[in-house]
């Protein structure tokens, strides 16, 4: 969607290095999302945040961490990657209506 | 907590077949049912939705009634065509205290062969 970009958009990178991904929204919503899709398992909330500095745990939340500093930007970071975090990562944002980035893939080896 | 089961897939049908996808949902309160659908290499996309008991959502040949009676949120389509092809996600709103947290389904992947 044009209002929600992701980047990097792919990624690889080797296990026990530390991994930030970022969502930016042109549309000022207030709540931002981070969700994981794997397969046998749809989609899982990791985080979300409901204001800037004002974030929470989602489902599987273990391992990562996220920062928002500014309305726009919603940031998910991997502190330490391992290979059970190999998955697509979605943001999204709600406002009358959920709308979804196009993924970053990420890949630890 | 809530959950949603959908049937497991995949699915594979030939051009201009029906349709059903099976959605059951476990919830408290009275939760907003979604189907979204997502093309290969891209987000999810809203298919349609329900927010009250015995709304009807529809959107490109596709409906869903919410029955509160049997939890379930069916998605249907008379006629599926090879574009349809993709995987399709039931979802509820899990709105504790006004987050609007999405749970999801695991998935269903439809092929539509012409």
């Amino acid at each position: 969607d044009a209002g929600i970009t992701q980047s990097p958009r792919h990624k690889v990178t080797e296990t026990g290095t530390p991994v930030t991904l970022r969502c930016h929204q042109t549309e000022n919503h207030r709540y931002m999302y981070w969700y994981r899709q794997d397969p046998g398992h749809g989609l899982r909330l990791i985080h979300y945040s409901y204001g800037v500095k004002d974030t929470d745990k989602g489902e599987v939340s273990d391992g990562y961490s996220v920062s928002r500093s500014k309305t726009e930007d919603f940031l998910l970071t991997l502190e330490s990657a391992t290979s059970s975090q190999t998955s697509v990562y979605f943001c999204a944002t709600f406002n009358y209506g959920y709308t979804f980035g196009s993924g970053t893939r990420l890949t630890v080896v | 907590g809530n959950s949603v089961t959908q049937m497991e897939g995949p699915v594979t049908l030939s051009e201009e077949a029906f349709l059903t996808i099976n959605c059951t949902y476990t919830a408290t309160g009275y939760p907003s049912l979604f189907w979204y659908v997502q093309y290969p290499g891209e987000g999810l996309q809203l298919l349609l939705k329900a927010t009250k008991a015995d709304d009807k959502g529809s959107n490109k040949g596709f409906e869903a009634t919410y029955r509160k009676e049997t939890t379930s949120f069916h998605l249907e389509k008379g006629s599926v065509q090879v574009s349809d092809s993709a995987v399709y996600f039931c979802a509820l709103s899990d709105d504790q205290g006004g987050s609007e947290k999405l749970v999801f389904g695991k998935g269903t992947k439809l092929t539509v062969n012409p």
